[in-house]
């Protein structure tokens, strides 16, 4: 069965420095993979998804960055952290059936 | 554009009792996926249903039930029997296939009362 793991849980992190939230997929191979954000009490926010290696699509600009070295790994950046990047950060993948599955969810504070 | 609204953003219902989230979109397309998702205080999206557009049958998963109402453009969840442990927030999401979007509902709060 596939599996999705991304970490860290929870980090805190001083504005501008550089951020790494790592996601990875087992059980499938070339899945679509997807970063959103959730901030507090709001729903869910498309940052990037994927459809291959190397291949990313922006959907906010911001100051964050994605990218994907292995098929089933996608991981979230960003070289300077601002005070509005905190939130709860959650990759998902999507099925052949066309539904999406997510991590357990990355809690970022930048203080 | 595609929204997702969830017009309550409070619920509560007894335990063992019966609750319905509402739910409505917006699309101009006819073949799309509907879905619900449940967050629990750990934060992690489970999904608790899932609804093709084309069928017109409700999709059904133990005590959690859909009524899909493709023409009036709503999807609401009926939960059954509820639990303790079905208290969380519920994402109603909107899915097409190839546009590789999922659009989400701001949420709504499910208080379990003992």
């Amino acid at each position: 069965s596939q599996t999705i793991h991304q970490w860290p849980a929870t980090l805190v992190q001083p504005v501008g420095s550089p951020l790494s939230l790592e996601c990875t997929v087992e059980g499938t191979s070339n899945p679509n993979l997807y970063w959103y954000r959730q901030a507090a009490g709001r729903g869910l926010q498309l940052l990037f998804y994927s459809v291959g290696i190397g291949q990313i699509s922006s959907e906010v600009p911001q100051n964050l960055s994605a990218s994907r070295p292995q098929d089933r790994q996608f991981i979230l950046s960003s070289k300077k952290l601002l005070l509005s990047d905190s939130g709860f950060y959650l990759c998902a993948w999507e099925s052949p059936g066309n539904t999406i599955y997510f991590g357990e969810g990355s809690w970022l504070t930048v203080v | 554009a595609q929204t997702v609204t969830q017009s309550q953003p409070e619920m509560s219902v007894q335990e063992a009792e019966t609750v319905t989230l509402s739910c409505t979109y917006d699309t101009s397309e006819s073949d799309y996926y509907l879905f619900w998702y449940k967050q629990p205080p750990s934060r992690q999206m489970i999904l608790v249903i899932r609804q093709e557009a084309y069928k017109q049958q409700n999709a059904t998963e133990n005590r959690f039930s859909v009524n899909f109402q493709k023409a009036a453009k709503s999807f609401s969840l009926k939960i059954s029997d509820s639990q303790l442990g079905d208290a969380a927030m519920y994402f109603c999401a909107y899915g097409y296939s190839g546009t590789y979007k999922y659009i989400f509902g701001t949420g709504t709060r499910l208080k379990v009362l003992a």
